[in-house]
């Protein structure tokens, strides 16, 4: 059974911090991994990674995978409140239609 | 910009009643979902859907139901309402192709009393 462990489950920073969020998973036919940033209403993409190694960047937000090891991390460099959300890993699973396959998520918090 | 409405942002049945979620995308998306999200749990699919008139369970299908008559629309629906389906639930949208991204609806949070 495919399997999406996030890290850590809450995180509380300041204002200026780097953060850095873990996805480790199992999965038997991988196809791609994606972030999605949560506040108090719908996900929001924010990567979809399929190669290992190669770092995708959006402002301060960056992320790269690890096919080797199963893992991937996002990073949030010089945080800002608006920051502060539910950052959600998932796999995609080509056994349900490409449905996504969560984590339960890493409650972020940035405090001013 | 691609648009996933859901019908109610905020929603409050009895036990026993049966309540419908309608979700509609305006992109021409073949494949549709149906997640709910708890504290704890995260997001679970419930169904799925590849393309019209066609539907698949997903891993907590136990409860509810699902229709997909026209592309942009699909509907959950839970046949007898019970308290613990009280719960976020999120519809989402893909256009089919080698893109996994999906998009996500503003979510309908279900309290059943």
């Amino acid at each position: 059974e495919d399997k999406v462990v996030q890290s850590p489950l809450s995180l509380v920073v300041h204002e200026g911090d780097t953060v850095t969020l873990n996805c480790s998973y199992e999965v038997t036919n991988f196809r791609s991994l994606l972030w999605y940033k949560q506040e108090k209403k719908a996900p929001t993409f924010l990567f979809m990674l399929t190669s290992s190694g190669i770092e995708k960047k959006s402002g301060r937000l960056s992320s790269i995978l690890d096919k080797k090891e199963l893992f991937s991390i996002l990073n949030i460099t010089a945080t800002q409140t608006g920051d502060s959300a539910i950052y959600l890993c998932a796999l995609s699973n080509s056994n349900s239609g490409y449905a996504l396959n969560f984590g339960k998520g890493t409650s972020l918090l940035v405090t001013p | 910009d691609v648009k996933v409405t859901q019908s109610s942002r905020y929603l409050v049945k009895r036990t026993g009643e049966k309540v419908f979620l309608e979700c509609v995308q305006d992109m021409d998306h073949e494949n549709m979902f149906w997640y709910r999200q708890d504290p704890g749990l995260g997001l679970r699919l419930i169904y799925f859907s590849y393309d019209v008139k066609m539907k698949e369970k997903g891993d907590i299908p136990e409860g509810y139901s699902v229709s997909r008559e026209k592309k942009e629309r699909f509907s959950l629906i839970l046949e007898s309402a019970s308290t613990n389906q009280t719960s976020m639930y999120l519809c989402a949208s893909r256009l089919q192709g080698n893109s996994y991204e999906q998009y996500f609806g503003p979510g309908t949070r279900l309290t059943v009393t």
